[in-house]
């Protein structure tokens, strides 16, 4: 089974601070993606990445970088965390038509 | 990518077939018809995509209109374990371009 696992569930943040969220997919997959989720606006798309090195912008990428240095690692960084940026940050990897998502990590900003 | 319309929620009755309607009536040729859906607290799950043709797997079944502006997915057999959050999601097919747009989808909720 494709698993993709991130690295903490619940993550509490001061603003301010620098934030590294850390996702890993062991199926060799060329495409990862990091969304976050907020109730009532759904899954928005932050930034997403087809191959090592590369990025692409998604649909929300004002106050993220992303870094993929190797296939199977990549890390969503919040420069200078807000309290807008509490959210659910979801990773996901594809190879083809599916997306298999990882289960969520809860950052919250204070 | 076109946009796609579903009820906000619904209920089901458990053993009963569950069938999930969505509207894409702006969707092009080259477009795919996707469903996923999340459980509470998990990230969301492929279930089943299709393009014109009807689809079944061992998940559920997708329904594509001849005119391909709607589709409806169909949960043969509802158990508790399928609430959940359902998204219809239209997507180009194009090589490298596997970007996914989430609305805010339907709440499935099975009753016992």
């Amino acid at each position: 089974d494709v698993k993709v696992t991130q690295s903490s569930r619940y993550l509490v943040k001061r603003t301010g601070e620098k934030v590294f969220l850390e996702c890993v997919q062991d199926m060799d997959h060329e495409n990862m993606f990091w969304y976050r989720q907020d109730p009532g606006l759904g899954l928005r798309l932050i930034y997403f990445s087809y191959d090592v090195k590369m990025k692409e912008k998604g649909d929300i990428p004002e106050g993220y970088s992303v870094s993929r240095e190797k296939k199977e690692r990549f890390s969503l960084i919040l420069e200078s965390a807000s309290t807008n940026q509490t959210s659910m940050y979801l990773c996901a990897s594809s190879y083809y038509n599916e997306q298999f998502f990882g289960p969520g990590t809860r950052l919250t900003v204070l | 990518d076109a946009k796609t319309t579903q009820p906000p929620s619904m209920d089901c009755a458990e053993g009963r077939a569950a069938n999930l309607p969505c509207n894409h009536s702006t969707i092009s040729g080259n477009e795919y018809v996707y469903w996923y859906r999340q459980i509470h607290s998990q990230g969301p799950q492929y279930i089943i995509h299709g393009l014109k043709n009807n689809e079944t797997n061992e998940m559920a079944s997708l329904i594509i209109t001849e005119d391909r502006k709607s589709s409806t997915l169909i949960l043969p057999h509802a158990t508790l374990r399928d609430t959940a959050v359902y998204y219809c999601i239209v997507r180009r097919g194009a090589e490298n371009d596997y970007k996914l747009s989430f609305g805010a989808g339907t709440t499935v909720t099975v009753r016992a």
